[in-house]
């Protein structure tokens, strides 16, 4: 599995845009980009995935390089209570294990 | 639609005990998988089951165990604990297709061993 690079912490003002970089330079063509999130003592919990294009949902929207080697999670409105670690992860297509590094703690301040 | 559901959340064991952990699974998924968190090495895979069957596993010694019966629920053992074992203990369902698409962890078993 690719391994990621990520800063080890951030901080975000309450209401503007957090934007929580990755890179995965050695990332291969059937790896998927997936990011997590865990609040404090609770389980990890899904946000995103893609795989070449960029990717929105209600939670946030996942931009990936177009040669694929980095990527950045955006949360369109951080509130106080996106306070977390945050994961991003390669994972290959029909693979069944999720490799985790050391995440960002994103705090979000008001 | 019932998440993850993992018992008991919170165990107090002692040095050379063993314990049992369960986990429920979403209904109609078929892969548990089960995760170690500490504060040093941070969330690291043991194994995951697919249909009652060990399908990949980590990197963890023999003490660490476990087994998925027919209903899809999951138990993990460890025996002979050790200080080091005290941990958050994870497990995560999902459909087990390999498709993309998202795991969904419980809450966690919080296991300190003394």
């Amino acid at each position: 599995d690719a391994k990621t690079t990520q800063p080890p912490s951030m901080d975000c003002a309450e209401g503007r845009a957090a934007n929580l970089p990755c890179n995965h330079s050695t990332i291969s063509g059937n790896e998927y980009v997936y990011w997590y999130r865990q609040i404090h003592s609770q389980g990890p919990q899904y946000i995103i995935h893609g795989l070449k294009n960029n990717e929105t949902n209600e939670m946030a929207s996942l931009i990936i390089t177009e040669d694929r080697k980095s990527s950045t999670l955006i949360l369109p409105h951080a509130t106080l209570r996106d306070t977390a670690v945050y994961y991003c992860i390669v994972r290959v297509e029909y693979g069944n294990k999720l490799v985790f590094g050391a995440g960002t703690i994103l705090r979000v301040k008001s | 639609k019932a998440g993850v559901t993992q018992t008991p959340r919170y165990l107090i064991k002692t040095r050379g005990q063993q314990v049992t952990l369960s986990c429920s699974p979403i209904s109609g998924h078929r892969s548990v998988s089960w995760y170690q968190q500490t504060p040093g090495q941070g969330l690291q895979f043991l194994f995951e089951y697919f249909s009652e069957t060990q399908r990949n596993k980590g990197n963890f010694p023999g003490r660490f165990s476990g087994r998925q019966f027919s209903n899809s629920r999951s138990e993990m053992n460890v025996s002979t604990l050790e200080l080091g074992d005290s941990a958050l203990y994870l497990c995560a369902s999902s459909e087990g297709t390999g498709r993309p698409g998202g795991y969904t962890f419980g809450s966690g078993t919080r296991l300190t061993v003394v």
